[in-house]
C-alpha cells in the first residue's frame, strides 16, 4: 500500500523536552511537509523540503527543526524552545510543486 | 497570514440536499484546491483548479473559481451522512510549494 504514515499517534511533552514525530512515505513524492493546526483552525507551515538534504523555513518555524537526509523520511523535532507545543501535527508530502498534497494521519501533541 | 477564507464556519443541511461552501482569497493565484479533513484524520485532497479554468467537476463534487472576484465555491449535490467534515480551500502563493489554508467550513449532514 502506497501512503504516508505517522507515528506515534499520540504524544506527550514534559517541560523543557525535546521530542521527534515520525513521517515517512512511501509515494516517491520529492517533496515533503510539516503542518500545525490548532483547534477550529487551519493548517499553518511549519517547514517544507523540496528535495532530499533541502529544506525551508514556512511561516510559523520558531521553536521547530527538520532533516531530509532520506527521500522517504521528514522527522519533525518540537524542541524546548517552542512554548507552546499543544497542536496537532501533520505532514503531507507532494510529487512536486502545485499539485496536490497527500497527507498522514497526523500526531497529536500534548504537554504534560 | 491566511489567504483562504470559507464561508459559512459551519453548515448543517439534512441528507440528500445540497451543500455550497465559498472561500475567498486575497492574491493572484496559480491553483485552488480543495480537502476534507474528518475529525481527528488527515486531509483528503479533494480537487484542484487552475487559474484559467473556470468549473471542474469530480462526481458529486462541482468547484468554480471567479478569479475576477478572487472566489471558488465548492458544491456537494446529493449530500450523505458521510460527507460530515471540515472543508478547506488551500491557495498557492510566491512558491508554488507553499499553500495557505482557510480556517475551514464544518458541514454536519443529518441523516
Amino acid at each position: 500500500d502506497g501512503g504516508i504514515t505517522q507515528s506515534p499517534k499520540y504524544l506527550f511533552r514534559k517541560e523543557g523536552q525535546n521530542v521527534t514525530l515520525s513521517c515517512e512515505q512511501n509515494l516517491n513524492h520529492d517533496a515533503m511537509y510539516w503542518y500545525r493546526q490548532d483547534p477550529g483552525q487551519g493548517l499553518r507551515l511549519i517547514y517544507y523540503s523540496q528535495i532530499v538534504n533541502d529544506f525551508q523555513k514556512g511561516d510559523i518555524a520558531e521553536g521547530y527543526s527538520v532533516s531530509r537526509e532520506k527521500k522517504e523520511s521528514f522527522p519533525l523535532t518540537v524542541t524546548s524552545a517552542q512554548k507552546n507545543p499543544t497542536a496537532f501535527y501533520l505532514c503531507a508530502s507532494s510529487m512536486g510543486s502545485a499539485g496536490a498534497q497527500y497527507f498522514g494521519p497526523g500526531t497529536r501533541l500534548l504537554v504534560l | 497570514s491566511q489567504q483562504g477564507e470559507e464561508d459559512p464556519q459551519a453548515l448543517s443541511i439534512q441528507e440528500g440536499e445540497n451543500a455550497t461552501m465559498n472561500c475567498s482569497y486575497k492574491t493572484s493565484i496559480n491553483n485552488l484546491q480543495w480537502y476534507r479533513q474528518n475529525s481527528g484524520r488527515g486531509l483528503v485532497h479533494l480537487i484542484l483548479i487552475r487559474s484559467n479554468e473556470r468549473e471542474k467537476h469530480s462526481g458529486r463534487l462541482r468547484v468554480t473559481l471567479d478569479t475576477s472576484k478572487k472566489s471558488s465555491s465548492l458544491l456537494i449535490t446529493a449530500s450523505r451522512a458521510a460527507d460530515t467534515a471540515s472543508y478547506f480551500c488551500a491557495t498557492d502563493r510566491d512558491s508554488s510549494y507553499k499553500l495557505i489554508f482557510g480556517s475551514g467550513t464544518r458541514l454536519l449532514v443529518r441523516p
